[in-house]
């Protein structure tokens, strides 16, 4: 079993449709979890850290429940900038090194 | 301005060649990280040093071997390269992690390795 999983999709959206993505991760010891934005053949960057009460960022919020290991992120209002592979990540600090652990990828497109 | 570099951000190679790649950091953090990107998209973390020590070695070959020579350099040295080792290398920064987090993790845009 994959430590983080993530529906690959690709999921193919039009602009202005809300659109909800899922990760489970198996290691109940993870600490911190995120969510990265990855343009093709680009980095990836940051989108917003998740935290346990939910957290939104104007047209993205973020959820966690550690009991059933699950993180979600939904987009409302859907732009077709927004099309991009959203990475589930997950920390674990061993006391010495912070690791991170990426998902696999969901595929957004969002079209006209 | 840039955060994160690394170069090459191409490279070409023959098998059993022996290459390096090279990555700095102008952002003052103390880790830094390698990390792998296979065809199927999937980023691995490889290696980490925290003010120059080595503080996480995943499973990787030994013909992979990191060097850091100051905490804004972590540079990358490929030995005898395999068709496998064909991927996107990417090479991360953040501050030194005290507790658990959040830590956001800085990315260079990334060196696309091809073996033939």
């Amino acid at each position: 079993r994959k430590e983080v999983e993530q529906d690959p999709g690709p999921f193919n959206v039009p602009e202005g449709a809300t659109v909800a993505f899922n990760c489970t991760y198996s290691n109940s010891a993870s600490q911190s979890f995120f969510w990265y934005r990855q343009d093709c053949r680009k980095e990836p960057k940051l989108l917003m850290s998740v935290y346990s009460s939910g957290n939104e960022d104007g047209r993205f919020t973020a959820q966690l429940n550690r009991a059933s290991q699950y993180i979600s992120l939904l987009i409302r209002d859907s732009k077709l900038s927004d099309s991009a592979t959203y990475l589930c990540v997950v920390n674990i600090y061993t006391g010495t090194a912070s690791k991170l652990t990426f998902g696999t990828g969901t595929r957004l497109q969002v079209t006209l | 301005d840039t955060a994160v570099s690394q170069t090459p951000k191409y490279l070409v190679t023959q098998m059993g060649n022996d290459k390096s790649i090279k990555c700095e950091q102008n952002l003052g953090h103390d880790t830094m990280y390698w990390y792998k990107q296979d065809s199927k998209k999937f980023l691995k973390i490889m290696f980490s040093y925290n003010n120059k020590e080595l503080i996480i070695n995943e499973t990787v070959p030994n013909r992979f071997s990191p060097k850091s020579p100051d905490k804004a350099h972590l540079n990358l040295h490929i030995n005898s390269l395999e068709l496998g080792d064909s991927a996107v290398y990417f090479c991360a920064s953040s501050p030194n992690p005290q507790g658990a987090g959040p830590y956001e993790q800085y990315f260079g845009p990334g060196t696309r390795l091809t073996v033939t």
